[in-house]
Protein backbone atom coordinates (compact mmCIF):
# COMPACT_ATOMS: atom_id res chain seq x y z
CA UNK A 1 0.00 0.00 0.00
CA UNK A 2 0.90 3.09 -0.83
CA UNK A 3 0.41 6.67 1.35
CA UNK A 4 -0.04 8.32 -1.96
CA UNK A 5 -3.25 7.79 -2.81
CA UNK A 6 -4.32 8.44 -6.77
CA UNK A 7 -7.86 8.31 -8.28
CA UNK A 8 -8.93 7.26 -10.38
CA UNK A 9 -6.88 4.11 -11.20
CA UNK A 10 -8.00 3.76 -14.97
CA UNK A 11 -9.30 6.65 -17.19
CA UNK A 12 -10.95 6.51 -20.54
CA UNK A 13 -11.72 10.04 -22.37
CA UNK A 14 -12.29 11.33 -25.75
CA UNK A 15 -10.37 14.20 -26.93
CA UNK A 16 -12.90 16.95 -26.33
CA UNK A 17 -13.76 15.45 -22.55
CA UNK A 18 -12.83 17.26 -19.55
CA UNK A 19 -11.54 15.25 -16.85
CA UNK A 20 -8.99 15.42 -13.55
CA UNK A 21 -6.57 13.28 -11.90
CA UNK A 22 -6.65 13.44 -8.09
CA UNK A 23 -3.73 12.98 -5.79
CA UNK A 24 -4.06 13.30 -1.70
CA UNK A 25 -1.36 12.64 0.90
CA UNK A 26 -1.86 12.90 4.87
CA UNK A 27 1.88 12.55 5.41
CA UNK A 28 2.00 16.72 6.06
CA UNK A 29 4.70 17.36 3.40
CA UNK A 30 4.44 20.70 1.73
CA UNK A 31 5.57 19.24 -1.79
CA UNK A 32 3.90 17.71 -4.39
CA UNK A 33 4.50 16.89 -7.85
CA UNK A 34 3.65 15.37 -11.21
CA UNK A 35 5.32 12.66 -13.51
CA UNK A 36 4.14 11.24 -16.82
CA UNK A 37 5.36 7.73 -17.97
CA UNK A 38 4.73 6.32 -21.83
CA UNK A 39 4.81 2.78 -21.73
CA UNK A 40 8.68 1.10 -20.88
CA UNK A 41 10.16 4.49 -20.36
CA UNK A 42 11.12 6.31 -17.19
CA UNK A 43 8.83 8.80 -15.28
CA UNK A 44 9.17 12.48 -16.87
CA UNK A 45 8.87 15.17 -14.51
CA UNK A 46 5.88 17.41 -15.62
CA UNK A 47 4.86 19.99 -12.19
CA UNK A 48 6.33 20.32 -8.65
CA UNK A 49 4.52 22.37 -6.00
CA UNK A 50 6.06 24.39 -2.75
CA UNK A 51 3.55 24.87 -0.49
CA UNK A 52 0.43 25.20 -2.49
CA UNK A 53 2.23 27.33 -4.91
CA UNK A 54 3.77 26.25 -8.52
CA UNK A 55 7.41 25.68 -8.34
CA UNK A 56 8.68 24.14 -11.73
CA UNK A 57 6.41 23.77 -15.02
CA UNK A 58 8.50 21.71 -17.27
CA UNK A 59 6.85 23.13 -20.66
CA UNK A 60 3.58 21.34 -20.20
CA UNK A 61 1.46 21.71 -22.60
CA UNK A 62 -1.97 23.98 -21.54
CA UNK A 63 -3.87 21.11 -22.13
CA UNK A 64 -2.76 19.86 -18.69
CA UNK A 65 -3.86 22.83 -15.57
CA UNK A 66 -2.02 21.47 -12.44
CA UNK A 67 -4.48 22.74 -8.79
CA UNK A 68 -3.09 22.36 -5.98
CA UNK A 69 -6.04 23.32 -3.47
CA UNK A 70 -4.24 22.41 -0.01
CA UNK A 71 -1.11 21.07 0.93
CA UNK A 72 -3.00 17.51 1.21
CA UNK A 73 -4.43 17.72 -2.56
CA UNK A 74 -2.84 17.82 -6.01
CA UNK A 75 -5.09 17.78 -9.21
CA UNK A 76 -4.33 17.39 -12.60
CA UNK A 77 -7.03 18.39 -15.11
CA UNK A 78 -7.24 17.52 -18.45
CA UNK A 79 -8.94 19.43 -21.45
CA UNK A 80 -8.78 18.57 -24.89
CA UNK A 81 -6.00 15.81 -24.61
CA UNK A 82 -4.76 13.76 -27.58
CA UNK A 83 -4.19 10.34 -28.20
CA UNK A 84 -0.02 10.66 -27.30
CA UNK A 85 -1.19 11.91 -24.05
CA UNK A 86 -1.83 8.15 -23.12
CA UNK A 87 0.19 7.14 -19.78
CA UNK A 88 0.30 6.46 -16.59
CA UNK A 89 0.24 9.63 -14.33
CA UNK A 90 2.24 9.33 -11.21
CA UNK A 91 1.76 11.88 -8.45
CA UNK A 92 4.50 12.14 -5.53
CA UNK A 93 5.13 13.96 -2.57
CA UNK A 94 7.99 14.74 -0.56
CA UNK A 95 8.60 16.60 3.18
CA UNK A 96 9.65 19.71 0.93
CA UNK A 97 10.51 20.06 -2.47
CA UNK A 98 13.58 18.74 -3.61
CA UNK A 99 13.83 16.77 -0.22
CA UNK A 100 14.11 13.04 -0.70
CA UNK A 101 12.67 10.77 -0.48
CA UNK A 102 10.00 10.77 -3.17
CA UNK A 103 6.77 9.28 -2.21
CA UNK A 104 4.48 8.02 -5.06
CA UNK A 105 1.54 6.60 -5.93
CA UNK A 106 0.73 4.06 -8.49
CA UNK A 107 -0.90 6.43 -10.97
CA UNK A 108 -3.34 7.08 -12.86
CA UNK A 109 -3.41 5.04 -16.38
CA UNK A 110 -5.37 7.74 -18.68
CA UNK A 111 -6.17 6.47 -22.15
CA UNK A 112 -7.50 8.95 -24.90
CA UNK A 113 -9.49 7.85 -27.34
CA UNK B 1 22.24 17.04 -12.54
CA UNK B 2 24.91 14.05 -13.62
CA UNK B 3 24.32 11.75 -15.91
CA UNK B 4 23.81 7.61 -14.91
CA UNK B 5 24.50 4.46 -17.31
CA UNK B 6 23.20 1.95 -16.15
CA UNK B 7 22.42 -1.91 -18.07
CA UNK B 8 19.12 -1.93 -19.37
CA UNK B 9 18.54 -5.56 -17.87
CA UNK B 10 19.92 -8.58 -15.52
CA UNK B 11 18.84 -11.43 -14.14
CA UNK B 12 19.41 -13.45 -10.62
CA UNK B 13 18.77 -16.65 -9.22
CA UNK B 14 16.20 -16.66 -6.71
CA UNK B 15 17.93 -16.38 -3.24
CA UNK B 16 21.36 -14.87 -4.71
CA UNK B 17 22.43 -11.12 -4.04
CA UNK B 18 21.58 -9.21 -6.74
CA UNK B 19 24.17 -6.21 -7.61
CA UNK B 20 22.76 -3.53 -9.95
CA UNK B 21 25.84 -1.09 -11.31
CA UNK B 22 25.42 2.86 -11.91
CA UNK B 23 28.18 4.52 -13.91
CA UNK B 24 27.92 8.09 -12.81
CA UNK B 25 31.53 9.49 -13.32
CA UNK B 26 30.57 13.46 -13.87
CA UNK B 27 29.26 13.47 -10.67
CA UNK B 28 29.83 16.42 -8.71
CA UNK B 29 31.01 16.79 -4.79
CA UNK B 30 27.32 18.39 -3.98
CA UNK B 31 25.23 15.20 -5.71
CA UNK B 32 23.84 12.60 -4.11
CA UNK B 33 23.18 8.63 -5.69
CA UNK B 34 19.60 7.77 -5.00
CA UNK B 35 17.85 4.69 -6.42
CA UNK B 36 14.04 3.61 -6.65
CA UNK B 37 12.36 0.46 -8.15
CA UNK B 38 9.56 0.17 -9.89
CA UNK B 39 7.33 -2.92 -10.42
CA UNK B 40 5.08 -3.94 -12.46
CA UNK B 41 1.93 -1.57 -12.41
CA UNK B 42 2.89 0.56 -9.27
CA UNK B 43 4.52 3.55 -8.99
CA UNK B 44 8.31 3.99 -7.90
CA UNK B 45 9.93 3.32 -4.68
CA UNK B 46 12.44 4.68 -2.53
CA UNK B 47 15.31 1.68 -1.59
CA UNK B 48 17.89 4.23 -0.72
CA UNK B 49 20.56 7.23 -1.37
CA UNK B 50 23.85 8.19 -0.25
CA UNK B 51 26.98 10.86 -0.98
CA UNK B 52 29.87 9.34 -0.02
CA UNK B 53 30.14 6.79 2.26
CA UNK B 54 28.26 2.94 2.07
CA UNK B 55 24.55 2.78 3.29
CA UNK B 56 22.54 -0.11 4.48
CA UNK B 57 18.89 -0.54 5.59
CA UNK B 58 16.58 -3.37 5.71
CA UNK B 59 16.02 -3.12 1.58
CA UNK B 60 19.41 -3.14 0.66
CA UNK B 61 23.01 -1.75 0.55
CA UNK B 62 24.85 0.98 -1.68
CA UNK B 63 28.27 0.93 -2.01
CA UNK B 64 30.14 4.27 -3.93
CA UNK B 65 33.51 3.70 -4.78
CA UNK B 66 36.10 6.37 -3.69
CA UNK B 67 36.05 8.15 -6.19
CA UNK B 68 32.27 8.56 -6.52
CA UNK B 69 32.25 7.83 -10.70
CA UNK B 70 29.97 4.38 -9.83
CA UNK B 71 27.88 2.95 -7.19
CA UNK B 72 26.65 -0.38 -6.71
CA UNK B 73 22.88 -1.51 -5.34
CA UNK B 74 23.10 -4.65 -3.65
CA UNK B 75 20.13 -6.31 -2.71
CA UNK B 76 21.26 -8.88 -0.68
CA UNK B 77 19.23 -12.30 -1.12
CA UNK B 78 16.81 -11.68 -4.01
CA UNK B 79 13.24 -12.45 -4.08
CA UNK B 80 10.85 -12.63 -6.65
CA UNK B 81 9.01 -9.91 -5.17
CA UNK B 82 12.30 -7.75 -6.00
CA UNK B 83 11.54 -8.55 -10.12
CA UNK B 84 11.57 -4.20 -11.19
CA UNK B 85 12.98 -1.96 -13.18
CA UNK B 86 15.41 -0.20 -10.96
CA UNK B 87 16.56 3.70 -11.35
CA UNK B 88 19.73 5.26 -9.87
CA UNK B 89 19.73 8.79 -9.70
CA UNK B 90 22.08 11.14 -9.36
CA UNK B 91 21.14 14.80 -8.15
CA UNK B 92 21.37 17.49 -5.95
CA UNK B 93 20.33 17.80 -2.55
CA UNK B 94 18.45 20.89 -3.67
CA UNK B 95 17.10 20.06 -6.65
CA UNK B 96 13.49 20.18 -7.40
CA UNK B 97 13.72 17.46 -10.25
CA UNK B 98 14.13 13.46 -10.15
CA UNK B 99 15.31 12.94 -13.65
CA UNK B 100 14.85 9.12 -14.01
CA UNK B 101 16.89 7.21 -17.01
CA UNK B 102 16.28 4.40 -18.29
CA UNK B 103 16.90 1.92 -15.63
CA UNK B 104 17.99 -1.47 -15.25
CA UNK B 105 15.11 -4.30 -15.61
CA UNK B 106 16.05 -6.82 -12.93
CA UNK B 107 14.65 -10.35 -13.55
CA UNK B 108 14.84 -12.72 -10.56
CA UNK B 109 14.38 -16.68 -11.52
CA UNK B 110 13.36 -19.21 -9.81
Amino acid sequence: DTEVTQTPKHLVMGMTNKKSLKCEQHMGHRAMYWYKQKAKKPPELMFVYSYEKLSINESVPSRFSPECPNSSLLNLHLHALQPEDSALYLCASSQEAGEAPLHFGNGTRLTVT
Amino acid sequence: DAKTTQPPSMDCAEGRAANLPCNHSTISGNEYVYWYRQIHSQGPQYIIHGLKNNETNEMASLIITEDRKSSTLILPHATLRDTAVYYCIVRVAISQNFVFGPGTRLSVLP
